[in-house]
């Protein structure tokens, strides 16, 4: 069976300093991971994914991930944030056998204060 | 342009009735997905299609149906059996290959009144 843990249910910063939101994820077998990001009453935007190649993976608006298998690991991370980063981010794992839908960690508010 | 597109973005029905939610995508990807997401909670898979004419379960497909006649559309059905049928519904859709991504439409809100 795979999880996914977001550590934080709620994440508060100040428009310009870094972002960290945290993920760990358990798995018995080498997991394909991603970041998505969902705006108000939005879908889901997908920021970035890791596919077994490089550990830090860099997505789309300035994110980043590094893939860490002994931590089991795989924190998001922005170093500047901007106001438009406010929103809901999700870490999420995939089986990449068999069945190949997403297991969901249950989300992580980004606030990002003027 | 290419994309998912969930219709209509918010409906509202009365306790009792069904109620089919629309998924398009013009990606020509194989795999579709339906997911429900409640307030403060991650997504959780309602049914998937890996084929044309073919779907399995998901981890609470109970009072849900669906249907793929047609690789580009995945409706799904939410029933009277469905005991609290309220929540944001989303649709995906992927290729087939072990490295697929999921692209999500935009949500539909199905409120049951």
């Amino acid at each position: 069976a795979q999880s996914v843990t977001q550590l934080d249910s709620h994440v508060s910063v100040s428009e310009g300093t870094p972002v960290l939101l945290r993920c760990n994820y358990s798995s018995s077998y080498s997991p394909s991971l991603f970041w998505y990001v969902q705006h108000p009453n939005k879908g889901l935007q997908l920021l970035l994914k890791y596919t077994s190649a490089a550990t830090l993976v860099k997505g789309i608006n300035g994110f980043e991930a590094e893939f860490k298998k002994s931590e089991t690991s795989f924190h998001l991370t922005k170093p500047s944030a901007h106001m438009s980063d406010a929103a809901e981010y999700f870490c999420v794992v995939r089986k990449d056998t068999g069945r190949r839908a997403l297991t969901f960690g249950s989300g992580t508010r980004l606030q990002v204060q003027p | 342009d290419g994309g998912i597109t969930q219709s209509p973005k918010y409906l509202f029905r009365k306790e009792g009735q069904n109620v089919t939610l629309s998924c398009e995508q013009n990606l020509n990807h194989d795999a579709m997905y339906w997911y429900r997401q409640d307030p403060g909670q991650g997504l959780r898979l309602i049914y998937y299609s890996q084929i044309v004419n073919d779907f399995q379960k998901g981890d609470i497909a109970e009072g849900y149906s669906v249907s793929r006649e047609k690789k580009e559309s995945f409706p799904l059905t939410v029933t009277s059996a469905q005991k609290n049928p309220t929540a944001f519904y989303l649709c995906a859709s992927s290729m087939a290959g072990v490295t697929d991504t999921q692209y999500f439409g935009p949500g539909t809100r199905l409120t049951v009144l």
